[in-house]
């Protein structure tokens, strides 16, 4: 089945303490990104990637680090979260930029 | 720079009345446009897309949307609300650049 395979689904952690939320696509697309979601303020992408070893900004990429080493794989990594990232997390896939894209279930996370 | 208005957070029919969610968009090029649904607990799903050519594009669950240009709008309707329609929804415009940008969201309510 194609999808996108985000976890965990739900994280609780303290500030300060590193964390990484994976996020795994099987339909071999090149473009992957990732957001996230708060009240009143839809989608935010965090940082995209277009092909391996490539990566980019998007509109909120402060205290946010990715990597893309491999074409299936896209981990968000949070160095030293604080409370303002408490937030839901979107990953998604889509062959190029302009069609379809297919979005993880989510992972919500709370910094305390 | 390109941007997505959804007017109107929160929208509540009746079962079996007129859906009309609304985006406007702007944008400096022909623009390819989204309608995403997100279930509670759930990502997001594309509805529908324009890409090119015919202007009223037809979706998944008997949605539908209409681009005009010269209103810059590409409201998502359904001529008979379900219960099941209820949801939260996203209109996404991208320009072929680096990312895809999402409106705010309009969460749809169905009153018995």
């Amino acid at each position: 089945e194609a999808q996108v395979t985000q976890n965990p689904r739900y994280l609780i952690t303290v500030t300060g303490k590193k964390l990484t939320v994976t996020c795994s696509q099987n339909m071999n697309h090149e473009y992957m990104s990732w957001y996230r979601q708060d009240p009143g303020l839809g989608l935010r992408q965090i940082y995209y990637s277009m092909n391996v070893e490539v990566t980019d900004k998007g509109d909120v990429p402060e205290g946010y680090k990715v990597s893309r080493k491999e074409k299936r794989n896209f981990p968000l990594i949070l160095e030293s979260p604080s409370p303002n990232q408490t937030s839901l997390y979107f990953c998604a896939s889509s062959p190029t930029l302009n069609t379809e894209a297919f979005f993880g279930q989510g992972t919500r996370l709370t910094v305390v | 720079a390109q941007s997505v208005t959804q007017l109107g957070s929160h929208v509540s029919v009746s079962e079996g009345a007129l859906v009309l969610l609304r985006c406007n968009y702007s944008s400096s090029v022909p623009p390819y446009l989204f309608w995403y649904v997100q279930y509670p607990n759930q990502g997001l799903q594309l509805l529908l897309k324009y890409t090119t050519g015919a202007t009223l594009v037809k979706g998944i669950n008997g949605f539908e949307a209409e681009f005009k240009k010269s209103e810059t709008s590409f409201h998502l309707t359904k001529p008979s609300a379900h219960m099941s329609d209820a949801a939260e929804y996203f209109c996404a415009v991208s320009e072929g650049a680096s990312k895809i940008i999402f409106g705010s969201g309009t969460r749809l309510s169905i009153r018995p």
